[in-house]
């Protein structure tokens, strides 16, 4: 099983801040086949990136994914209110498919 | 637009059973791979199983196998989750969620909004 792990746990920051959030996996992602998702309370996850790089639809573009191998990133250029969140790595490579922990963006 | 409707949570007692359904719509339901992922309360999100579009490749998580079993109806637009001798710590919320067109390896574009699943004596 591919574990992975998010860091930091938390990330206070102020609108209009860059974000960067990590993701590392404890083996290799097969063919960047690794997917970051956004979810607020009370709220299903939507998907941002998938393919480690790709936005999906309808995704802002200051929204960016990053990485190969077992180190992704995910970077936000510009925070948004509405981008205090929750955020979720996980990879679709291989079974079983595993999410990372969670690295929550709070407002400072 | 791609529309999954999660139904049949509710309270059960630890080793009770539960049948839960999704309900797909505005999409060919029969052409997709199907999951189910779980998110206790407060929690992370963990993939729970998947089917293929034929039902004849299926995959659990270690967490759930040999008491959960998932089933899907093409012919209804249906997933099912027949959950059995039921835990406490199976105790979340509950998404289906759709990939890519005939892809087993595919993220989750697509997710219902979640049906609660509370194990509680």
């Amino acid at each position: 099983e591919i574990v992975l792990t998010q860091s930091p746990g938390t990330l206070s920051l102020s609108p209009g801040e860059r974000g960067t959030l990590s993701c590392r996996a404890s083996q290799s992602v097969s063919s960047s086949n690794l997917a970051w998702y956004q979810q607020k309370p009370g709220q299903a996850p939507r998907l941002l990136i998938y393919g480690a790089s790709s936005r999906a639809t309808g995704i802002p573009d200051r929204f960016s994914g990053s990485g190969s191998g077992t180190d992704f990133t995910l970077s936000i250029s510009r925070l948004e209110p509405e981008d205090f969140a929750v955020y979720y790595c996980q990879q679709y490579g291989s079974l079983p498919r595993t999410f990372g922990q969670g690295t929550k963006v709070e407002i400072k | 637009q791609v529309q999954l409707v999660e139904s049949g949570g509710g309270l059960v007692k630890p080793g009770g059973s539960l049948r839960l359904s999704c309900a797909a719509s505005e999409f060919t339901f029969s052409d997709y791979y199907m999951n189910w992922i779980r998110q206790a309360p407060g929690k992370g999100l963990e993939w729970v199983s998947y089917i293929s579009p034929s039902g004849d490749s299926i995959y659990y998580a270690d967490s759930v196998k040999g008491r959960f079993t998932v089933s899907r109806d093409n012919a209804k637009n249906s997933l099912y989750l027949q959950m059995n001798s039921l835990r406490t710590d199976d105790t979340a919320v509950y998404y289906c969620a759709r990939g890519d067109v005939g892809k087993w390896k595919s993220p989750f574009g697509y997710w219902g909004q979640g049906t609660l699943v509370t194990v509680s004596s």
